[in-house]
């Protein structure tokens, strides 16, 4: 079973900094099989990046994943006031066929 | 624009059973897999349910299996899970999601409906 573990578990930031979120699996992941979300409180989430790398339709720039293997990375280059979510990792394809990190919370510091 | 609009939510007794639906618009639905995603008060997403868009596979997390059962009408449009022997620990908003699998891209979730609120409790 993979786990993915993200960190931190609150991250805390002003507007205009740089967030960097980790997401790292307990065994090797494909790229194409690792993807990002974003949920705001009361929202549903919403897809960011998936294959590791590529950004969904309508994300702005300043977001972008990126890393392999084990070890994977989501950077916000300049935090804006809409971008204080939570923020999950998911991958597919192993038993379970899904799974989800713990997530990550970027908070207003 | 997709459009997933979930239902049948409501308050159910440990023990008890609830369906629920998912209504499907702006894109073809009989060539996507769906999933059922939930997320539990003050914890984080769960994967709970799979389902092709053919209806030839399935998957179920282990926290499920055996209690709940997915399903869907292409003719409908609709995605559904049955629940069974809900438990206290099964309260959460239930998302019905579309999933996306483009070989050598991406396989992911593209598409999230505003969810259904299940809350078992005697």
């Amino acid at each position: 079973e993979i786990v993915l573990t993200q960190s931190p578990g609150t991250l805390s930031l002003s507007p205009g900094e740089r967030a960097t979120l980790s997401c790292r699996a307990s065994q090797s992941v494909s790229s194409t099989y690792l993807a990002w979300y974003q949920q705001k409180t009361g929202q549903a989430p919403r897809l960011l990046i998936y294959g590791a790398s590529s950004r969904a339709t309508g994300i702005p720039d300043r977001f972008s994943g990126s890393g392999s293997g084990t070890d994977f990375t989501l950077t916000i280059s300049r935090l804006e006031p809409e971008d204080f979510a939570v923020y999950y990792c998911q991958q597919y394809g192993s038993s379970p066929l899904f799974t989800f990190g713990g997530g990550t919370k970027v908070e207003i510091k | 624009e997709v459009q997933l609009v979930e239902s049948g939510g409501d308050l159910v007794q440990p023990g008890g059973s609830l369906r629920l639906s998912c209504a499907a618009s702006g894109f073809t639905f009989n060539t996507y897999s769906m999933i059922w995603v939930r997320h539990a008060p003050g914890k984080g997403l769960e994967w709970i349910s799979y389902i092709s868009n053919t209806s030839n596979t399935i998957s179920y997390a282990d926290s499920v299996k055996g209690r709940f059962t997915i399903s869907r009408d292409n003719a409908k449009n609709s995605l559904y899970l049955q629940m069974n022997s809900l438990r206290v620990e099964d309260t959460a908003v239930y998302y019905c999601v579309r999933f996306r699998a483009v070989r050598e891209v991406g396989y992911y979730m593209d598409g999230w409906g505003k969810g259904t609120t299940v809350t078992v409790s005697s």
